[in-house]
């Protein structure tokens, strides 16, 4: 069974740092290209970041370019999203999820909220 | 970069069809795009792979109640025999190289 659980979500200061984890199961992970995707209250889905299949290509939205990170540990069957500078507009749920090269996405976790609060 | 436009809103009755439509700009009309439904307080969950040419493929699980269809730049998604439970948000996302891009997403309110 296809399982994507996020974690690392919670409360942090304006310009403050957070380190969003999401741990997979269930399929092939070096087979997928890995996103995160958030969502603001109240708002639709936005794409935020990728890292490809095998590692050696990542894109991210203009919004979080320079400020946030994505990796992946193939071997803990992992991926993280490193976010710095964390402003007001980021507050949001965070869902990883599932991809495979040149394809949609076609698997969530469940999301993770991230608040940024003083 | 593709955008991806749907409608805010949409309704029908119990039991009744309902005909989602996502429609692609930007130079990229033959693009494929994915269906996916998020019910109320939940994550979303993928539904369906649609192809330029009308061809699909649902995600594992999804009934075919579910199905998708094309013309140009437009993506459909119908639903049939609707249910209290296909009440949600639905989005189409579409990708590229170096882009992936969801569409507003359209709240279907079943009456």
């Amino acid at each position: 069974q296809v399982q994507m659980v996020e974690s690392g979500g919670g409360v942090v200061q304006p310009g403050g740092s957070l380190r969003l984890s999401c741990a997979a199961s269930g399929f092939t992970f070096t087979r997928y290209a890995l996103h995160w995707v958030r969502q603001a209250p109240g708002k639709g889905l936005a794409w935020v970041a990728v890292i490809s299949d095998d590692g050696n290509n990542k894109y991210y939205a203009d919004s979080v370019q320079g400020r946030f990170s994505i990796s992946r540990d193939n071997s803990k069957k992992m991926f993280h999203l490193q976010m710095n500078s964390l402003g007001t507009e980021d507050a949001a749920v965070y869902y990883c999820a599932g991809a495979l090269p040149r394809n949609g996405i076609e698997m969530w976790g469940q999301g993770t909220l991230v608040t940024v609060s003083s | 970069q593709a955008v991806l436009a749907q409608s805010p809103s949409a309704s029908a009755s119990l039991g009744a069809s309902v005909k989602l439509t996502c429609t692609l700009s930007g130079g990229h009309s033959n693009y494929a795009i994915a269906w996916h439904q998020q019910q109320p307080d939940k994550g979303p969950r993928f539904l369906m792979r649609l192809n330029g040419d009308g061809s699909h493929s649902r995600g594992d699980g999804i009934p075919d109640r579910f199905s998708g269809s094309s013309s140009g730049a437009e993506r459909y998604l119908t639903i049939s025999s609707l249910q209290s439970e296909d009440e949600a948000d639905y989005y189409c996302q579409t990708w590229g190289t170096g882009f992936w891009v969801f569409g507003g997403g359209t709240k279907l309110t079943v009456l």
